[in-house]
């Protein structure tokens, strides 16, 4: 059964304090990892697709990473309206063109001015 | 363009009761899903839908049913709803499954069953 786990749970910063987000997964024939940002009363916003360990995506104060076995979000110097959860997804194959979406339940991040 | 669209917001239902939950999307996407999301659970996928009059069951899909009737329309419906339905259901759409494959959400409808 493929699994998406993301941690920490909840992350407190203070403005400006850089730190990462983990989302590690167990899953046959990898074929996208996602990450989008929710705010509350919203509808998940997307972020952005890796295809392959060692790709990388960058988005302002946002870069995501991706390896064989987990993917980082980081947050460079982040301000307030970063504060928001960030879901994590897999995108998994077994091949015959079956494919699965697991989401992940979530970081969700407190910037403090 | 509007991308995905939900209606309604918000619905308080009695146990019992049926209604139906309307998506739309103005991006040509072939690809439509249903999600609930509960506190402590993440996304789940109800139904999914690979193109117009197509339909599929996805990981939570008891006590649901699609439509798919119009492209760029995807149907949930209640026929009997239960206080285990209470939850916050997003729709979403995607270009593929293959490529461009990224998902686009609505803003979701909270339903309430009492």
């Amino acid at each position: 059964e493929d699994q998406v786990t993301q941690s920490p749970e909840a992350l407190r910063l203070q403005e400006g304090e850089s730190s990462s987000l983990n989302c590690s997964y167990t899953v046959s024939g990898l074929r996208g990892l996602f990450w989008y940002r929710q705010d509350p009363g919203k509808g998940p916003e997307f972020l952005f697709t890796l295809y392959s360990a060692g790709e990388e995506k960058e988005k302002e104060r946002l870069k995501a990473t991706l390896t064989k076995k987990e993917s980082f979000l980081h947050i460079t110097a982040p301000k307030p309206e970063d504060s928001a959860t960030y879901l994590c997804a897999v995108l998994s194959s077994e091949g015959a063109g079956s494919y699965q979406l697991t989401f992940g339940k979530g970081t969700k991040l407190s910037v403090i001015p | 363009n509007a991308g995905v669209t939900q209606t309604p917001k918000f619905r308080v239902l009695k146990t019992g009761q049926s209604m139906t939950l309307l998506c739309a999307q103005d991006m040509n996407h072939e690809y439509m899903y249903w999600y609930r999301q509960d506190p402590g659970m993440g996304l789940r996928l109800i139904h999914y839908s690979v193109g117009e009059g197509t339909t599929a069951k996805g990981e939570v899909p008891d006590g649901y049913n699609v439509s798919r009737l119009k492209k760029q329309n995807f149907l949930l419906g209640l026929e009997s709803a239960a206080p285990s339905q209470t939850s916050v259901y997003f729709c979403a759409s995607s270009y593929s499954i293959r490529e461009k494959n990224e998902q686009f959400f609505g803003p979701g409808t909270r339903l309430t069953v009492l």
